[in-house]
């Protein structure tokens, strides 16, 4: 199986910030990599597909990049919506696997 | 508007079974995968799941294989999960999404509300 591990496993921040998330796996897997932000007691939503793509409808200050083991998700500057929890995630081979989550809270 | 709508969980003894629904709507749904995936509380996300538009490619997590069956009825717009055998660690809250594919990757574009399966005696 693929191990995707995501660092910093929480960081807090102020409004404003930017941020950055990395996502390293285990072995290549191009660019086949999505990331997803879940607010607490909430489902999952889609942010960028395919490393880079932003998914309709999300922020632009959100951006998504790497191939083969690392990869980064960053936020320009974090909003007071953007506390969440972010998960990355592959799907270059059976079983996909996320990583294990970065909590993003407030300063 | 795409809408994914969960449905059957609940509270269930070791050894039990289960079968969640999903109700897919606002899209085409014959024309995509979808998939489940599940999140035990306080955890992480785990792929359970996905099924190919006409049922015929099935995949499984090694946790679940052989007592978790995928299944759809396009008909229906819908999307099932039946467990059996189930184990304190399946306790979860259990996603449907869809699955579209870019460029030979999927993602998981959108996600139902989820539905809480507690397994305990």
């Amino acid at each position: 199986d693929i191990q995707m591990t995501q660092s910093p496993s929480s960081l807090s921040a102020s409004v404003g910030d930017r941020v950055t998330i990395t996502c390293r796996a285990s072995q290549d897997i191009n660019i086949y990599l999505n990331w997803y932000q879940q607010r607490p007691g909430r489902a999952p939503k889609l942010l960028i597909f395919t490393s880079s793509t932003l998914h309709s409808g999300v922020p632009s200050r959100f951006i998504g990049g790497g191939s083969g083991t690392e990869f980064t998700l960053s936020i320009s500057s974090l909003q007071p919506e953007d506390f969440a929890t972010y998960f990355c995630h592959q799907t270059y081979s059976l079983p996909w696997t996320f990583g294990q989550g970065t909590k993003v809270e407030i300063k | 508007e795409v809408q994914l709508v969960e449905s059957g969980g609940g509270l269930i003894q070791p050894g039990g079974s289960l079968r969640l629904s999903c109700a897919a709507s606002g899209f085409t749904f014959s024309s995509f995968y979808m998939t489940w995936v599940r999140q035990a509380p306080g955890k992480g996300l785990e792929w359970v799941s996905h099924i190919s538009v006409s049922g015929s490619s099935i995949n499984y997590a090694d946790s679940v294989k052989g007592r978790f069956t995928i299944s759809r009825d396009n008909a229906k717009n819908s999307l099932y999960l039946e467990m059996n055998s189930l184990r304190d660690e399946d306790t979860a809250i259990y996603y449907c999404a869809r699955a579209p594919r870019y460029s030979g990757n999927y993602y998981l574009d959108y996600w139902g509300q989820g539905s809480l399966v507690t397994v305990s005696s």
